[in-house]
């Protein structure tokens, strides 16, 4: 199993740019996650999905859209990168249930924007 | 609103040398506290999950604790090999039971 796989690993974006950042589980978990980290601030929870086709805004959603067609992935959008975007991103998928939930977490992509 | 707090920011140990590291927590109802491990440039890994008051668990050197306001990681003769950064999160209950907060961790280093 390779477990939560993300792509791009860095990437840097001029301000006003779009991109996709890439995320994708072998693990058959109905849930996944989209978390970024700021130094010396802990992960804030961008969006989550529960399954295919259903999606909800996190903590920190503005700025950033998701879809999920499959189970397997979930890539997560920023549409017109702002400064305000630099950060770590981290994927992550559990089974979601009540006494099995611990998150697995991806590599993370590192994005500046510029 | 749900809060994770956590102490200290940065501890340095020598190696043998044991101690504890906080997470306090203020969640409208908790459905489970978490603790991971992070190195640098890595994703968070699993290490615990508890669920109630009065829960432990072990794992090698590491042992973690829960009260109805806190948790503990109690680190018993650390090996420089344990030097990472810890985070604590939590679980609240919700519509989907999907709230997780974070704290911002816990940089350990473990000199030799």
């Amino acid at each position: 199993n390779a477990g939560v796989t993300q792509t791009p690993k860095f990437r840097i974006l001029k301000i006003g740019q779009s991109m996709t950042l890439q995320c994708a589980q072998d693990m058959n978990h109905n849930y996944m996650y989209w978390y970024r980290q700021d130094p010396g601030m802990g992960l804030k929870l961008i969006y989550y999905s529960v399954g295919a086709g259903i999606t909800d805004k996190g903590e920190v959603p503005n700025g950033y859209n998701v879809s999920r067609s499959t189970t397997e992935d979930f890539p997560l959008r920023l549409e017109l990168a702002a400064p305000s975007q630099t950060s770590v991103y981290f994927c992550a998928s559990s089974y979601g249930t009540r006494k099995d939930n611990e998150q697995f977490f991806g590599p993370g992509t590192r994005l500046t924007v510029l | 609103e749900d809060q994770v707090t956590q102490s200290p920011e940065a501890l340095r140990l020598q190696e043998g040398e044991s101690s504890s590291l906080n997470c306090s927590y203020t969640v409208s109802g908790l459905r489970g506290l978490f603790w991971y491990r992070q190195d640098p440039g890595k994703g968070p890994e699993f290490l615990f999950t508890l669920y109630s008051a009065g829960e432990e668990k072990e794992k090698e050197r590491l042992k973690a604790t829960l009260t109805k306001k806190e948790s503990f990681l109690h680190i018993t003769a650390p090996k420089p090999e344990d030097s990472a950064t810890y985070l604590c999160a939590v679980q609240a209950e919700d519509n989907y039971g999907q709230n997780f907060v974070f704290g911002p961790g816990t940089r350990l280093s473990v000199l030799p």
